[in-house]
């Protein structure tokens, strides 16, 4: 069964720390993995989408890890800011045998990031 | 570029009643949308696939009847609740897909819906 598991739950930081959020997932075929960020009452946000051959993708202070053999991913925040308490989210993408699809999409459900002053 | 825009962001209807949302990809055309429904601390869950043009593709357990989806241009899909029941009350987000661009979809603001 296809499933993207995500860890911890929830995670409280002080601002300016480091933290590191965890995906593990059971998808075949595989095709990306992207994560995203989720403002509360908001649409996710896109922040790094990851195919099988890549390893390691930055977007600012974000940089995101990929161990295809493992089946594990990390997302990594340096230096925090309030602004990034939100949900992160981590979606794979199961590469499906016919066009006209967004692909198999299955969703974690997420980190919950409180950054605190 | 990629902006999808959902309006409205959030409604209040009353049991009975129908509402619609929309989804709009305002920079770019859009073959493809999904609709999605998160209820609080979950996942989102895939409802439908609205292919412009063509009947949508409803996920197994989401009632097509209830959820009326239309995609008639290809920047606009709408997704109507109708006979809304408290139970409907969720936040619906739909995304769409640059025609053409490979998987990469964009996620629209979200819609919270509550229903009394």
């Amino acid at each position: 069964k296809n499933q993207v598991e995500q860890s911890p739950q929830s995670l409280i930081i002080l601002e300016g720390k480091n933290c590191t959020l965890q995906c593990n997932y059971t998808v075949s075929p595989f095709s990306n993995l992207r994560w995203y960020k989720q403002d509360t009452g908001r649409g996710p946000v896109s922040l790094t989408i990851m195919t099988f051959s890549e390893n390691t993708k930055s977007n600012g202070r974000y940089t995101a890890t990929l161990d295809a053999d493992t089946k594990q991913s990390s997302l990594h925040i340096t230096a925090s800011q309030l602004s990034d308490s939100a949900s992160y989210i981590c979606v794979v993408s199961a590469r499906m045998n016919y066009g006209g699809s967004q692909g198999n999409l299955i969703f974690g459900k997420g980190t919950k990031l409180s950054v605190k002053p | 570029g990629a902006v999808v825009s959902q309006h409205p962001s959030w409604v209040i209807c009353k049991s009975g009643t129908s509402v619609k949302i929309e989804c709009r990809s305002l920079d770019f055309q859009a073959t493809t949308m999904f609709w999605y429904r998160q209820f609080p601390k979950q996942s989102l869950m895939l409802m439908a696939t609205s292919n412009e043009g063509s009947k949508a593709t409803y996920e197994q357990g989401v009632e097509k009847d209830k959820f009326l989806i239309n995609h008639a241009s290809l920047t606009l899909s709408t997704l109507t609740v109708t006979s809304a029941h408290p139970e409907d009350s969720s936040f619906y987000i739909c995304s769409a897909r640059r025609t053409g661009r490979g998987t990469e979809a964009f996620f629209g603001q979200g819609t919270r819906l509550t229903v009394v």
